[in-house]
C-alpha cells in the first residue's frame, strides 16, 4: 500500500514570509495528491490538489508542485497571514488499496505576527 | 457542513457503555470513512465502506463497529471494548470510480469518557 511521509511536523514563520511543506510517497502508481487544512477543533478542508499529469498548480497564495520521478510533492504558501495558522495534511491516492487516500502525519503551521 | 453531517458535536460516555456516532451525507457519494484523531496527532482510519451493506476494517478497528444499510448513512458505534475512546471522530465521504477522489469531511464529534 501507499506510505506518505510529511515534513516538517511543525513550522513557525514570520507573517509575510513563505512556508513550504514537503511530502514523499511510495507508490509510483499514485496519481492524485490533495492537501487539507485543519483549523483548531474544525474539520479538514481541501485547499488544493494536483494530479500526476501536471507539475504545478497555483491558487492565489498557495501552490503545489509535484515531482513524479522523485515521488515527492510540496505545498507552498506565500505572504503568510495569521489565518494560515493551522494543521496541514498531505495525502496520496492509494490505487492498490481500494482507492483510499493515505494521509501524512500533518504539519502544524504557526504564523507569528 | 458541506453536505455531510455528524451528530452529536459533543458526546460523553460512561465506562462500559456503548455509544453511537451519526454520519449522514447528501452528496450521493459511494464511499464513507471514519477517522479518529487524538490531540496533536494525525488521522487514523477506523472503518470504511465503498458500497451499501459492505465495509472494511481500517488500521484501528478494534473496539468499534459500523453498519452501512443506506448509502447516505454510516454510523459508528464505540463499544465498551474500546479502552481509550476519548478522541475527536471525523467522518468523510468521497466518490469512487471517477476522477474526483477528494474527501469531504464532517465537522466531527468529540467523545469524552466520564
Amino acid at each position: 500500500g501507499e506510505n506518505v511521509e510529511q515534513h516538517p511536523s511543525t513550522l513557525s514563520v514570520q507573517e509575510g514570509d513563505s512556508a513550504v511543506i514537503k511530502c514523499t510517497y511510495s507508490d509510483s502508481a499514485s496519481n492524485y495528491f490533495p492537501w487539507y487544512k485543519q483549523e483548531l477543533g474544525k474539520r479538514p478542508q481541501l485547499i488544493i490538489d494536483i494530479r500526476s499529469n501536471v507539475g504545478e498548480k497555483k491558487d492565489q497564495r498557495i501552490a503545489v508542485t509535484l515531482n513524479k520521478t522523485a515521488k515527492h510533492f510540496s505545498l507552498h504558501i506565500t505572504e503568510t497571514q495569521p489565518e494560515d495558522s493551522a494543521v496541514y495534511f498531505c495525502a496520496a491516492l492509494d490505487r492498490s488499496n481500494d482507492y483510499k487516500l493515505s494521509f501524512g502525519a500533518g504539519t502544524t503551521v504557526t504564523v507569528r505576527a | 457542513d458541506g453536505g455531510i453531517t455528524q451528530s452529536p458535536k459533543y458526546l460523553f460516555r460512561k465506562e462500559g457503555q456503548n455509544v453511537t456516532l451519526s454520519c449522514e451525507q447528501n452528496l450521493n457519494h459511494d464511499a464513507m470513512y471514519w477517522y479518529r484523531q487524538d490531540p496533536g496527532q494525525g488521522l487514523r482510519l477506523i472503518y470504511y465502506s465503498q458500497i451499501v451493506n459492505d465495509f472494511q476494517k481500517g488500521d484501528i478497528a478494534e473496539g468499534y463497529s459500523v453498519s452501512r444499510e443506506k448509502k447516505e448513512s454510516f454510523p459508528l458505534t464505540v463499544t465498551s471494548a474500546q479502552k481509550n475512546p476519548t478522541a475527536f471522530y471525523l467522518c468523510a465521504s468521497s466518490n469512487t470510480g471517477v476522477l474526483d477522489y477528494g474527501y469531504t469531511f464532517g465537522s466531527g464529534t468529540r467523545l469524552t469518557v466520564v
